[in-house]
């Protein structure tokens, strides 16, 4: 039974330029967030994605944007890379349908973005 | 807001040693509280959950109970193996259809020495 996956593991991009990270989520899982974890610090929510929709956002601006595909894989997209953007990235997923809402976040190992 | 606010860091024991991480949390309505623990390179591995007041997680030998009175979410383990070296965070899950959003502690980083 796979887990989540994230591609790629690492990335290295410079000031000004755009990223694309992507997630598939456990198997029979529907509902996918991201996280973005700074050095040292705890995760902080970007937004959640459920039925290819964007439901919750956290405290991120509007470079921050995302997308799910009707197999529930997901993508976030950066634009504008700032230095402050170097952290890992989580993605989550969790099953929503049909389930209570403590259904736990299951998490991948992360994608670490470097901007130079 | 949500906040979730955990002991400082870092915490240096020996094996066979008792532990306990704080954890206080602020939040509206009837929160779910989690452990998450992360270990070199890797994501976030749920490690125990509590959904209601006075409810008890445990998982691997570590416990935490749900205190509503003090809104606090305690991790313990009576003793602690060389294995048991990582990260460890606090989390909620604030009440409503917050299906996703965890709010995390900042992270409490364990060493154990043999």
């Amino acid at each position: 039974d796979a887990g989540v996956t994230q591609s790629p593991t690492h990335l290295i991009k410079t000031r000004g330029q755009q990223v694309t990270l992507r997630c598939s989520p456990k198997s029979g899982h529907d509902t996918v967030s991201w996280y973005q974890q700074a050095l040292g610090q705890g995760p902080q929510f970007i937004f959640q994605y459920y039925e290819e929709e964007e439901r919750q956002r956290g405290n991120f601006p509007d470079r921050f944007s995302g997308h799910q595909f009707p197999n529930y894989s997901s993508e976030l997209n950066v634009n504008a890379l700032l230095l402050g953007d170097s952290a890992l990235y989580l993605c989550a997923s969790s099953l929503v349908a049909g389930s209570s809402y403590n259904s736990p976040l299951h998490f991948g190992n992360g994608t670490r973005l470097t901007v130079t | 807001g949500d906040s979730v606010t955990q002991m400082e860091g870092p915490v240096t024991l020996s094996e066979e040693a008792f532990l306990t991480i704080n954890c206080t949390y602020t939040a509206t309505g009837y929160p779910s509280l989690f452990w998450y623990v992360q270990y070199p390179g890797e994501g976030l591995q749920l490690l125990l959950k509590a959904t209601k007041a006075d409810d008890k997680g445990s998982n691997k030998g570590f416990e935490a109970t749900y205190r509503k009175e003090t809104t606090s979410f305690h991790l313990e383990k009576g003793s602690v193996q060389v294995s048991d070296s990582a990260v460890y965070f606090c989390a909620l899950r604030g009440g409503g259809t917050s299906y996703g959003k965890l709010t995390f502690g900042q992270g409490t980083i364990l060493t154990v020495h043999p």
